[in-house]
């Protein structure tokens, strides 16, 4: 069975500070993985995704995300937040067996001016 | 390219009454997707279709919802009768060819049941 989990449900950082959004993954087949973003009223916005490449994916807006096999992680990452990050986001996994998206709980971003 | 589109965007109903969802997805996408999204949890996958045959419905509440996508392009999702419970967003969102093709969402309905 495959599962993900989103450790933190809300994280506040400062804008031009560096956002950490932490994703673990649990999956008894080569997973792909993905992170998405949501908007107040808004649909889900894809920011990146892993699907077995090179293991440090890079996203839109100056997203990042590094898949760790050895620690099951896949957490998304910015070097600098900027007002407009303010949302919500999700990791998700899929892959060969399920074919299914299994969302997380989604974790809540806040940048403070 | 256009997104995937969805009506309405908001309904507020009764508990007891019906209500339906249309969907239209990118063009050329063959599998379409509906997911519930309750406050404050991740979507969950109501059903899948794959151009216009039911692929996974295993989490679709049959007693009350229905889907169809007659033609392997839009798609409509009913409620009939809406408790309480059903109050959420409704995402619908369409892929190329499986789920593990990115999945692109449209805006969401979202639905009130009082």
């Amino acid at each position: 069975a495959q599962s993900v989990t989103q450790l933190d449900s809300h994280v506040s950082v400062s804008e031009g500070t560096p956002v950490l959004l932490r994703c673990n993954y649990s999956s008894s087949y080569s997973p792909s993985l993905f992170w998405y973003v949501q908007h107040p009223n808004k649909g889900l916005q894809l920011l990146l995704k892993y699907t077995s490449a090179a293991t440090l994916v890079k996203g839109i807006n100056g997203f990042e995300a590094e898949f760790k096999k050895s620690e099951t992680s896949f957490h998304l990452t910015k070097p600098s937040a900027h007002m407009s990050d303010a949302a919500e986001y999700f990791c998700v996994v899929s892959g060969v067996g399920t074919y299914k998206y299994i969302f997380g709980t989604g974790t809540r971003l806040k940048v403070l001016a | 390219e256009a997104g995937v589109a969805q009506s309405p965007r908001y309904k507020i109903i009764e508990k007891r009454q019906s209500v339906a969802f249309w969907c239209n997805p990118i063009s050329g996408h063959a599998t379409l997707y509906w997911y519930q999204q309750i406050l404050g949890q991740g979507p969950k996958l109501l059903i899948q279709f794959q151009n216009n045959g039911v692929v996974d419905d295993s989490q679709l509440p049959k007693d009350r919802f229905s889907a169809e996508r007659l033609k392997g392009v839009d798609s409509t999702l009913k409620i009939q009768p809406a408790k309480l419970e059903d109050s959420a967003v409704y995402l619908c969102a369409s892929s190329f060819q499986g789920a593990v093709e990115t999945q692109y969402f449209g805006p969401g309905t979202r639905l009130l049941v009082l």
